[in-house]
């Protein structure tokens, strides 16, 4: 079955310091992949839709640049987060639709970032 | 977009089944039931879809009542590596999910 699979697992930065994660679709070629962000025991939260070879659609509330988003590929969408402050520490997750008939989504292993 | 109603927990049994009821009494009828489950610190997992139409595959089934106005999931025996939050979406459109809070179901033994 598709995959997706996400990297780094987990990362600890520092206030300030910029951190990159990568979302990949490994089976194959995803035109459109989503990122979700999850606070402690609360519900997923779209954050952004990523189109490959186009800008980013971010949902209200989410700073752009903030949470730049870059969908170069086919395969990979890049989510980095830049100038984190503690409040960014989250779980970080992203998606992508492997059945173009049925709208199937799946998600990556997620990405959890703490920020000091 | 339909919003679904589940409740916040629910135990169940180790080998009995798992009923987890679902409302989206504003579904349209172009829209799709999906249920995601997340285990703790991972990424949702895909359980099952439906539009209208009973459906099982090798994890669950699910019921879609004959008004679409609500559903139930089936977990046919569930085991402790069942115990998740168990969400009901109902497909938006550009395939993009909004989650709701889902249901904590805990299975013990």
């Amino acid at each position: 079955g598709a995959v997706v699979s996400q990297h780094p697992s987990w990362v600890i930065c520092k206030s300030g310091t910029s951190v990159k994660i990568e979302c990949r679709s490994l089976d194959f070629q995803a035109t459109t992949m989503f990122w979700y962000r999850q606070f402690p025991k609360q519900s997923l939260m779209l954050m952004a839709t990523s189109n490959e070879g186009s800008k980013a659609t971010y949902e209200q509330g989410v700073e752009k640049d903030k949470f730049l988003i870059n969908h170069a590929s086919l395969t990979l969408s890049t989510l980095t987060v830049t100038s984190a402050h503690p409040e960014d520490s989250s779980f970080y997750i992203c998606s992508t639709r492997e059945n173009a008939n049925t709208g199937e989504l799946f998600f990556g292993e997620g990405s959890r970032l703490t920020v000091l | 977009d339909a919003k679904t109603t589940q409740p916040t927990s629910m135990d169940c049994a180790e080998g009995r089944a798992a009923n987890l009821p679902c409302n989206h009494s504003t579904i349209s009828g172009n829209e799709y039931v999906y249920w995601y489950r997340q285990i703790h610190s991972q990424g949702p997992q895909y359980i099952i879809h439906g539009l209208k139409n009973n459906e099982t595959n090798e994890m669950a089934s699910l019921i879609i009542t004959e008004d679409r106005k609500s559903s139930t999931l089936i977990l046919p025996h569930a085991t402790l590596r069942d115990t998740a939050v168990y969400y009901c979406i109902v497909r938006e459109s550009d395939y993009k999910l909004s989650f709701g809070a889902g249901t904590t179901v805990t299975v013990r033994a």
